[in-house]
Order: structure tokens, then C-alpha cells, then sequence
């Protein structure tokens, strides 16, 4: 079982509102990861956790704040964000913690389906 | 240069047909390959992994790796209207996720009934 689920599905939020993305995983993996996406883009890395630990921020406004409270859980809490903030949330996860090496079977990166969120 | 390189499509072509998406990277650190198919406002799911050089074949789809070209490819056999899809390819140095994936823009696919 391969499964990451995403609450809420959807999100529609006023620019003044704090709300907040909620990701989890019981497949016993080390590391979560946060994604915005845009329409017709790839992907793109915000927060990687290893071991409950914030191993990467790639330079995301501090609106964004990440949360780790167990190993299966991760929380994106919103605040005062901007209409250009709309998109795609995508939560991870894998196998192997941040600067393992893996003998296993395969491991990447599996994703959850997604918060699409909108700002007004 | 872009480290990996993906043409966004669309791609369209009948039911039936045999579809082939590529991509192609600059990084020689990259070992592990994969793709991601996503529907429109999902998220990616994980299609195929390779590691190194070589093919893999699973059901209708064989995921193809040359190192020496920097080049790889995903067949999709017998395709379906229900192919259609982004097709993300991925790539990372180590084998685990967490040292993080390098994304193509993705390829539009559409499989005309």
C-alpha cells in the first residue's frame, strides 16, 4: 500500500484567514515533503522532512509554515496569503530519510492527491 | 540549459496506437529513473522506476534508460482513451527520495476514441 491522503480536498480562503493542510502516511516512511504546483508546471520542492526534522525549506515566504508532529502526520499552516499563492498542494513520501542509502526495493517519492487551494 | 528537458505536447493519437514520451537530462549524477502519470488536477502517481541503463517492461508500459545519451523513454502499448494524461518524468542521484527528484515539464498526452 502506496497511500498518502490530503485534507481538504479543496480550500477557498480570504487573504486575512489562517487555515491548514493536513498530510498523512502509515506506511512507515522517513521522510514527507510539502509541493506547490501550478497549472501546467511541474511539481515544485517547498519543505522536505526527514525524521521529523526540516531538512530542506527551498526559500518559501514564512507564510507558509510546516509542521511535523509524528512521523506519519505533516501540517502546511497558511496565513495571510496572496492570490498568487492558488494552486496545487501536493504532500510525499518515502522510504528513506534524507542522506540514507537504500538497498532495497524501489523507493521514491509517492504522492498524495492534492489540496487544491484559492486565495480570493 | 535546463536539467532535464520534456516537450509540455500536447501529444494526441488515436486509440490503439503505440505512444512514446521522452526525455533527456545533463546531469550524469542522475541513476534513478521515473514516471509519473497525473490527471488533470490530481496528484502525480508513480508509473515506473528504473534504475541505470536498461528496460523495464510493466503490463503496456516499458520504461526505457540510456545513460550514455542521456536520453530516457516510456512506451505505452495497445493505448487507451484512459492514458490520457501528464506524463512527469523524474530523476534523482541517490535512491531514496529524500535527497530530492528533478521533474521534466511533463508531456500533455491525449488519446483520441
Amino acid at each position: 500500500d502506496t497511500e498518502v491522503t490530503q485534507t481538504p480536498k479543496h480550500l477557498v480562503m480570504g487573504m486575512t484567514n489562517k487555515k491548514s493542510l493536513k498530510c498523512e502516511q502509515h506506511m512507515g516512511h522517513r521522510a514527507m515533503y510539502w509541493y506547490k504546483q501550478k497549472a501546467k508546471k511541474p511539481p515544485e520542492l517547498m519543505f522536505v522532512y526527514s525524521y521529523e526534522k526540516l531538512s530542506i525549506n527551498e526559500s518559501v515566504p514564512s507564510r507558509f509554515s510546516p509542521e511535523c508532529p509524528n512521523s506519519s502526520l505533516l501540517n502546511l499552516h497558511l496565513h495571510a496569503l496572496q492570490p498568487e499563492d492558488s494552486a496545487l498542494y501536493l504532500c510525499a513520501s518515502s522510504q528513506v530519510g534524507q542522506g540514507e542509502t537504500w538497498a532495497g526495493a524501489e523507493d521514491t517519492q509517492y504522492f498524495g492527491p492534492g489540496t487544491r487551494l484559492t486565495v480570493l | 540549459q535546463k536539467e532535464v528537458e520534456q516537450d509540455p505536447g500536447p501529444l494526441s493519437v488515436p486509440e490503439g496506437a503505440i505512444v512514446s514520451l521522452n526525455c533527456t537530462y545533463s546531469n550524469s549524477a542522475f541513476q534513478y529513473f521515473m514516471w509519473y502519470r497525473q490527471y488533470s488536477r490530481k496528484g502525480p502517481e508513480l508509473l515506473m522506476y528504473t534504475y541505470s541503463s536498461g528496460n523495464k517492461e510493466d503490463g503496456r508500459f516499458t520504461a526505457q534508460v540510456d545513460k550514455s545519451s542521456k536520453y530516457i523513454s516510456l512506451f505505452i502499448r495497445d493505448s487507451q482513451p484512459s492514458d490520457s494524461a501528464t506524463y512527469l518524468c523524474a530523476m534523482s542521484g541517490t535512491g531514496g527520495g529524500a535527497d530530492g527528484l528533478t521533474f521534466g515539464k511533463g508531456t500533455h498526452l491525449i488519446i483520441q476514441p
